[in-house]
C-alpha cells in the first residue's frame, strides 16, 4: 500500500523567511511519481511539480526548490523568501503507475500543510 | 482550453435528497477520478474510472455512485446524502493514470 505523510499540520512564518514543508512517503514499487500541489484560499488545486522515482536531482524554480531523497523516502519543498501570496495549503502526493488492482493510477495525498505567511 | 469542468461549484441540500455533481473533461483522457477533501485528512479517492463503462471503488466509496457512459463525463451521484458527506469534492482526469491528474475547480457540498 502507498502512503504519504505530511507531519506538519500548520506552519506560520513572517514574510521573507525561508520555510520547508516536509513530505515522507511509503511505497513498495520502484517506479513512482511524486507531486506537490498548492491550494490557495480560492480552493483550486494548482500543480507545482512532478518528479519520477529515477530522478533524484534537486529542482529549483524561482523561489521554490524541491529536495528528493530516496534513501529517506522524502520529497521536501522549500520556499525561499516567503511572501504573503504563498499562504495556502500544500499537498504532497504519490502515484504508482505500475500498481495493479485498485492502486493503479491512484493519486495518494498527504494530509496537507497549512502555510500562513504574515506580512 | 484544456480543462476539467465541475458543476455546481457550491451546493446546499437536505438529507436524503438525491443529487448529482457533473464532471466533464475535454482532453480525451482515459482516466477520471473523484476525490473528497476533509480537514486533516487530505484528499481521499472515492471512485475512479479507467475507461468507458469501467469504474472501481477508491478508499471511501460508501454512499456514492458513479457512471462512465461517455469518455468525457464522469458524474458523481449521491442517492441519499447525509451530513457526513459535507465536503469539498474534486473531479480529476489523466491521460493514462500514471502521469498525473488535472483537477476541476471543486464542488463545495453542504448537507443539512
Amino acid at each position: 500500500a502507498q502512503k504519504v505523510t505530511q507531519a506538519q499540520t500548520e506552519i506560520s512564518v513572517v514574510e521573507k523567511e525561508d520555510v520547508t514543508l516536509d513530505c515522507v512517503y511509503e511505497t513498495r514499487d520502484t517506479t513512482y511519481y511524486l507531486f506537490w500541489y498548492k491550494q490557495p484560499p480560492s480552493g483550486e488545486l494548482v500543480f507545482l511539480i512532478r518528479r519520477n522515482s529515477f530522478d533524484e536531482q534537486n529542482e529549483i524554480s524561482g523561489r521554490y526548490s524541491w529536495n528528493f531523497q530516496k534513501s529517506t523516502s522524502s520529497f521536501n519543498f522549500t520556499i525561499t523568501a516567503s511572501q504573503v501570496v504563498d499562504s495556502a495549503v500544500y499537498f504532497c502526493a504519490l502515484i504508482q503507475p505500475n500498481a495493479g488492482g485498485t492502486s493503479y493510477g491512484k493519486l495518494t495525498f498527504g494530509q496537507g500543510t497549512i502555510l500562513t505567511v504574515h506580512p | 482550453e484544456a480543462q476539467v469542468t465541475q458543476n455546481p461549484r457550491y451546493l446546499i441540500t437536505v438529507t436524503g435528497k438525491k443529487l448529482t455533481v457533473t464532471c466533464s473533461q475535454n482532453m480525451n483522457h482515459e482516466y477520471m477520478s473523484w476525490y473528497r477533501q476533509d480537514p486533516g485528512l487530505g484528499l481521499r479517492q472515492i471512485y475512479y474510472s479507467m475507461n468507458v463503462e469501467v469504474t472501481d471503488k477508491g478508499d471511501v466509496p460508501e454512499g456514492y455512485k458513479v457512471s462512465r457512459k461517455e469518455k468525457r463525463n464522469f458524474p458523481l451521484i449521491l442517492e441519499s446524502p447525509s451530513p457526513n458527506q459535507t465536503s469539498l469534492y474534486f473531479c480529476a482526469s489523466s491521460f493514462d493514470g500514471g502521469w498525473g491528474y488535472t483537477f476541476g475547480s471543486g464542488t463545495r457540498l453542504t448537507v443539512v
